[in-house]
């Protein structure tokens, strides 16, 4: 069975500085990774994936994700937050024996203050 | 391109009555679509995964009977609420998976629901 684990439901960053949201997942098989954003009372948004290949990813916005196998980790990145960051960050993990559903993490909201 | 709409994207119905959500993949042809409930400041919660054509596999714990899931063709998939009540008020979102990519999915905007 997939897990996904978010370390900080809430994570508060003032704006210009790193961004840094945390998942760890667990996988017996290798596993697909996403970040997804959330704002209030929309659907998700696909900001990055990690299927195959290259282990740091970038996706949209100045985010990227880098995966580790070693400590099963997709933590998210961003060098310089932006008031429009905030936002609810959910990761997710799926793979070949799941096809496309996804297990999501508990998500972490991320304020920016000015 | 991979755009997920929803509609209606709010509603209100009077308990008892029954609600029907619509979810539509406009640009391309959706083998799979997936509909979750959130409820406030919570992850997603899968309810049921529907295959075209097929019937719909809900999840444990998920009432069939009440929740209704179709999927008639390969560009729309609908949640039909039967006999609603306040507890069923929450945010409901569908996603859909498509073709060799069956690993990614492309989720609707929501359906704010709310049962008085």
């Amino acid at each position: 069975a997939q897990s996904v684990t978010q370390l900080g439901s809430h994570v508060s960053v003032s704006e210009g500085a790193l961004v840094l949201l945390r998942c760890n997942y667990s996988s017996s098989v290798p596993p697909y990774l996403f970040w997804y954003v959330q704002y209030p009372n929309q659907g998700l948004q696909l900001l990055l994936k990690y299927t195959t290949g290259a282990t740091l990813v970038k996706g949209i916005n100045g985010f990227e994700a880098e995966f580790k196998k070693s400590e099963t980790s997709f933590h998210l990145t961003k060098p310089s937050a932006h008031m429009s960051d905030a936002a609810e960050y959910f990761c997710a993990v799926s793979d070949q024996t799941s096809g496309s559903r996804l297990t999501f993490g508990e998500g972490t909201q991320l304020t920016v203050n000015p | 391109g991979a755009v997920v709409s929803q509609h209606p994207s709010r509603v209100i119905c009077k308990s008892g009555t029954s609600v029907k959500i619509e979810c539509r993949s406009l640009d391309f042809q959706a083998t799979t679509m997936f509909w979750y409930r959130q409820f406030p400041k919570k992850s997603l919660m899968l309810m049921a995964t529907s295959n075209e054509g097929s019937k719909a596999t809900y999840e444990q714990g998920v009432e069939k009977d009440k929740f209704l899931i179709n999927h008639a063709s390969l560009t729309l998939s609908t949640l039909t609420v039967t006999s609603a009540h306040p507890e069923d008020s929450s945010f409901y979102i569908c996603s859909a998976g498509a073709g060799a990519r069956l690993y990614e999915q492309y989720f609707g905007p929501g359906t704010r629901l709310t049962v008085t």
